[in-house]
Parts: structure tokens; C-alpha cells; sequence
């Protein structure tokens, strides 16, 4: 059965990189039938897509937080990351990662997500 | 980019009763972009329909999905306990050769 979990540290200053990974089981992340997202919910924005890898390191970005998102998959360790520079509080909210079904067109599975607060 | 606003923001039922959650698209989109997810507090979103119509590996019929064009709509036949809870719609389009996926606002189902 397929799980996502997400690991990192819960507390991040202003202005430093949110990191975050996914490791997957039950599922390989380089099966050519998804590709591995992230999105992240607040009580102010609701659930907000931030950004999806495919196994072979091609991503798609949320316009709006492009400048400052990396993601990225390492097939050895079958996980995938999620770096986000300069945070302000504004990013404070649950981490969730999931899995995109690229014929589907949806998030089919989902981690149970993590939470993550920027204060210093 | 393309908006999902949904409708009502609070739906007030009792078990037994009908929902019907309504989304709309600030402009035309395909129907096999379109899903439901229901989340719970504390939990992640689940999967319910895919394709505006399709149910989900083993989520029951009382869920449906319809729509097309801009308008979309997610009913619950009869509510049992375990369907109240938030429901978002979801879309997948792609714009400037980005791929990107947007999300409604949510509708929280509660029991009256």
C-alpha cells in the first residue's frame, strides 16, 4: 500500500529555507504514470498547490511562488524534496505531499501532512 | 490563471438529507480536468471524483459529480455521519506552458 511521508523540522526563522522531504513506499517514484507534488494549507489561503516533480527532475511550478520554490526527486532514496527560500510568516501552514496521476489528473494519494511555522 | 469559487461557504444539513456543492470556474475548462476531494479535520484531502463524474476507487455512490463548461457540481444523495466534512473542488489546466493545478475555496458541510 502505497505511503507518503513528510519529514522536517517544524520551526523555521524569517528569511531562511524551508526544507522538507517526502519519502515514499509501497510505490516507486519513478514509475512513469505520476509525478510527486506538494501543496501546502492555511486558514488564510486554503489549500494552495506549490509545485509537482516527475521522475526525471522535470517540474511545474505555482506562478506565484516560483522565484523562491526548488523542488526535487532522488529516485536512489525514492523521496522527493521541497526547498522554499526566504519565508515570512505568511508561509506558515501544513506541508502536504502527494501523488499526481498523470492520466487522472488528480492528487490520488496524499501524506498526512506536517506543520510548519515561520517565526523567529 | 483560472479561479474555482465555491458555493455556499457553509451547507447546514441533517443525515438523511441532500448536499449539493457547487463550483465555478472563472472561465470554460474541460471536464476531465475537474475533482472533488473531501478532508476532515485533522486529515489529509481524499480523492472522491475525477473527470467531473468519475468516482474514486471505493467511494460510494451516494457521491456524484456533474458539470461542465464553467459550472460543476459535486451531491450527496443522503448524508451519513461520516460526510460532513470539508469539500474542495480542483482543477488542472495549463497556461504560459505551465501545468498548473488550483484549488476552490472549500465548502464545510456541517450537521444542523
Amino acid at each position: 500500500q502505497l505511503q507518503l511521508q513528510e519529514s522536517g523540522p517544524g520551526l523555521v526563522k524569517p528569511s531562511e529555507t524551508l526544507s522538507l522531504t517526502c519519502a515514499v513506499s509501497g510505490g516507486s517514484v519513478s514509475s512513469d504514470t505520476y509525478s510527486w507534488g506538494w501543496i501546502r494549507q492555511s486558514p488564510g489561503r486554503g489549500l494552495e498547490w506549490i509545485g509537482n516533480v516527475y521522475y526525471t527532475g522535470s517540474t511545474s511550478y505555482n506562478p506565484s511562488l516560483r522565484s523562491r520554490v526548488t523542488i526535487s526527486v532522488d529516485t536512489s532514496k525514492n523521496q522527493f524534496s521541497l526547498q522554499l527560500s526566504s519565508v515570512t510568516a505568511t508561509d506558515t501552514a501544513v506541508f502536504y505531499c502527494a501523488r499526481w496521476h498523470v492520466n487522472m489528473l488528480v492528487f490520488d494519494h496524499w501524506g498526512q501532512g506536517t506543520p510548519v511555522t515561520v517565526s523567529s | 490563471e483560472i479561479v474555482m469559487t465555491q458555493s455556499p461557504g457553509t451547507l447546514s444539513l441533517s443525515p438523511g438529507e441532500r448536499g449539493i456543492v457547487s463550483c465555478r470556474a472563472s472561465q470554460s475548462v474541460s471536464s476531465s480536468y475537474v475533482a472533488w476531494y473531501q478532508q476532515k479535520p485533522g486529515q489529509a484531502p481524499r480523492l472522491l471524483i475525477y473527470g467531473a463524474s468519475t468516482r474514486a476507487t471505493g467511494i460510494p455512490d451516494r457521491f456524484s459529480g456533474s458539470g461542465s463548461g464553467t459550472d460543476f457540481t459535486l451531491t450527496i444523495s443522503r448524508l451519513e455521519p461520516e460526510d460532513f466534512a470539508v469539500y474542495y473542488c480542483h482543477q488542472y489546466g495549463q497556461q504560459y506552458g505551465s501545468h498548473l493545478r488550483t484549488f476552490g475555496q472549500g465548502t464545510k458541510v456541517e450537521m444542523k
